[in-house]
């Protein structure tokens, strides 16, 4: 998972505020997908994107969350208006293609507490 | 969906004991990944292992694809394997988004 790079890796932000998670995906990998983990929970998925384009974002929730990987820089998760329930480690993965037998690599996560 | 299933949930384990642990999935997959979480909060990939067999150090791991489970063996348990170990399967719907078990929680006591 060595080049998966997520900042910042804590984030702490009072209940109404936005929240703006990074990711930059290993060199050469231009598929992206994010996930989340509440507390004592397993990683569940949230969307997956290639460049410019979100590909399935079945797993985000319909409301107050939005991601973009746009053509040039980092992918960004970005949660509006943040709630206690917010609260989670945000993790993200890269890999080369979107081949659905493709290895995923991780980054170290993002924490993010809400007051 | 398909479903994960990881067995045992706990584990407690002297250090330098063997374990098993089990990962059960409903349907057919294309990738299957282990990770170690550690107590630190840091996901740590183990094995891509859709199939077959993989060794690395005192960890192996051993997929069954169709039989629909996959088997990671950690010998000589160091305290430094304290986490909780995920299995994680995909390749549903053409998109490689992965589906995480439950895990398991390992405690290695010196």
């Amino acid at each position: 998972n060595a080049g998966v790079m997520q900042n910042p890796r804590h984030l702490v932000r009072r209940r109404g505020q936005e929240a703006r998670l990074r990711c930059s995906p290993m060199k050469g990998h231009s598929h992206v997908y994010w996930y989340r983990q509440l507390p004592e929970e397993g990683l569940k998925f949230m969307v997956y994107l290639q460049k410019e384009n979100i590909i399935d974002e079945s797993g985000m929730p319909k409301e107050r969350f939005s991601a973009e990987f746009p053509k040039e820089g980092p992918s960004i998760l970005r949660i509006q208006q943040v709630v206690r329930g917010d609260s989670a480690a945000y993790f993200c993965a890269s890999s080369p293609r979107g081949r659905a037998f493709d290895e995923q690599f991780f980054g170290p996560g993002t924490r993010l507490t809400v007051l | 969906g398909i479903q994960v299933e990881q067995s045992p949930p706990d584990l407690i384990l002297q250090e330098g004991a063997n374990s098993t642990l089990r990962c059960n999935f409903s349907d057919s997959v294309n990738n299957l990944q282990w990770f170690h979480q550690n107590p630190w909060g840091q996901l740590i990939n183990l094995f891509y292992i859709p199939s077959g067999t993989k060794q690395n150090g005192r960890l192996s791991a051993t997929t069954v694809a169709t039989e629909r489970y996959s088997l990671l063996y950690i010998s000589s348990s160091q305290t430094t394997d304290s986490g909780v170990y995920f299995c994680a399967v995909g390749g549903g719907g053409g998109y490689n988004k992965l589906i995480f078990g439950a895990g398991t929680r390992l405690a290695v006591h010196p």
